[in-house]
Formats: structure tokens, C-alpha cells, sequence
């Protein structure tokens, strides 16, 4: 069935070093893709969404890149923060059916100081 | 614009209770869906709107029940309460299909 999984379920990383956090999925129909950060006690919050027809796309601080080749997608954080703590999910959205996400399980970011 | 309102944030329920979980959003928009979220994994859909009047099955629909009178407001129904369904809820819209959507603060849920 659809499925989107993570390779590493935790990453811990030094305060000021670059995180990276991958992604696959299994969809090859899904033509947008998206990274939530989620805090503890907290609903989801929007990092940074990705369409089928890019492979990069960069906001502050973050990228992200999409390998639709071998149905990959990694989100890549510059100068972490302690304040970057935090579960990432990834999402992906199949084709024509309303915009429903598909989540991954997250992968648990810790930032040591 | 607060964004998207869920209430209650917690609620203890017997097994065989029933309740509704409220969710509103002030941005106008379309798309409004159920999420659960169980303890150390992903989100997943239950319930999903395009629109008033129009709504659809998710991944895990089974013991819910969704209504979209409104555009602002998307209530989510439990008839029969079951302890699979503690759960953290959380409720989102988006203005358009594949663009972000937005969470509330989610309803912590536990059936005993």
C-alpha cells in the first residue's frame, strides 16, 4: 500500500552543524511534497512544501531536495538551533485525491548545545 | 485570525460514550481534515472536505463520522467509544489542494 517512511527515526547533531533528514516513499503518483515540525504538546507547523516538477527548493535555513528517481526526499537544516529540537514529519500528497497527506512516522531532531 | 480552533483540548471517556471533537478555522478556506495521531508515529487521515456539503473517507475512518455544514467548521463524531481510539486528534485546513495545511492545537483523547 501507500506508505512514506524515514530512514532514521532519531538525529542528534551539535548546535551549528548542518541536519539532514531523509525521507522515502512509495507513491509514485504523489506530485507534492511537504516537511512539518511538530513540538512536544504541539500541532504540526509548516517548514517547507516541494512539488513534483522541482528537485530543490530552499527557504530560510532549510532545503529541500527531491530525488523522484528513487523516490526520495531529505530535508537539509543549516546551522542548527537548539530551538530546531523537534519531531520532522514528512508528507506526501497522491495524485487527485483532495489534497489528503500521507505522513511518515518523524524522525526526532535533539540539538545539543 | 486565530487560525484553526479545536475544543475540547482534553477529554476522558467511557467506553460506549459518545462525543464530538469541534474544529473551526477563520482563513475561508476549502479544505478542511481529521487527523489521529498515536503515540510516536505519523499523522493519519481519518475524515477530509473539499468543500460544504462534501466529504470523503480517509485512511482511518472506521467508528467517525464528519459533517460540513459550514465552511468554517468541520465537527468530528465518535458514536461508540473504543480504547483504539485514545488518540491525540488534530484538525487542519488548507485553502487549496497541495498547499500547506494548516494544524490547530489538536484534542487529547482518552477512551477508558
Amino acid at each position: 500500500g501507500e506508505s512514506v517512511g524515514l530512514h532514521l527515526p532519531t538525529l542528534s547533531v551539535q548546535e551549528g552543524d548542518n541536519s539532514i533528514i531523509n525521507c522515502a516513499y512509495s507513491n509514485s503518483a504523489s506530485d507534492y511534497f511537504i516537511w512539518y515540525k511538530q513540538e512536544s504538546g504541539k500541532g504540526p507547523q509548516f517548514i517547507i512544501d516541494i512539488r513534483s516538477n522541482m528537485d530543490k527548493r530552499q527557504g530560510q535555513r532549510v532545503t529541500v531536495l527531491l530525488n523522484k528517481t528513487v523516490k526520495h526526499l531529505s530535508l537539509q537544516i543549516a546551522a542548527t538551533q537548539p530551538g530546531d529540537s523537534a519531531v520532522y514529519f514528512c508528507a506526501e500528497s497522491p495524485m487527485g485525491q483532495g489534497g489528503k497527506l500521507i505522513f511518515g512516522q518523524g524522525t526526532e531532531l535533539s540539538v545539543k548545545p | 485570525n486565530a487560525g484553526v480552533t479545536q475544543t475540547p483540548k482534553f477529554r476522558i471517556l467511557k467506553i460506549g460514550q459518545s462525543m464530538t471533537l469541534q474544529c473551526t478555522q477563520d482563513m475561508n478556506h476549502n479544505y478542511m481534515y481529521w487527523y489521529r495521531q498515536d503515540p510516536g508515529m505519523g499523522l493519519k487521515l481519518i475524515y477530509y472536505s473539499v468543500g460544504a456539503g462534501i466529504t470523503d473517507k480517509g485512511e482511518v475512518p472506521n467508528g467517525y463520522n464528519v459533517s460540513r455544514s459550514t465552511t468554517e467548521d468541520f465537527p468530528l463524531r465518535l458514536e461508540l467509544a473504543a480504547p483504539s481510539q485514545t488518540s491525540v486528534y488534530f484538525c487542519a485546513s488548507s485553502y487549496m489542494v497541495n498547499n500547506e495545511q494548516f494544524f490547530g492545537p489538536g484534542t487529547r483523547l482518552t477512551v477508558l
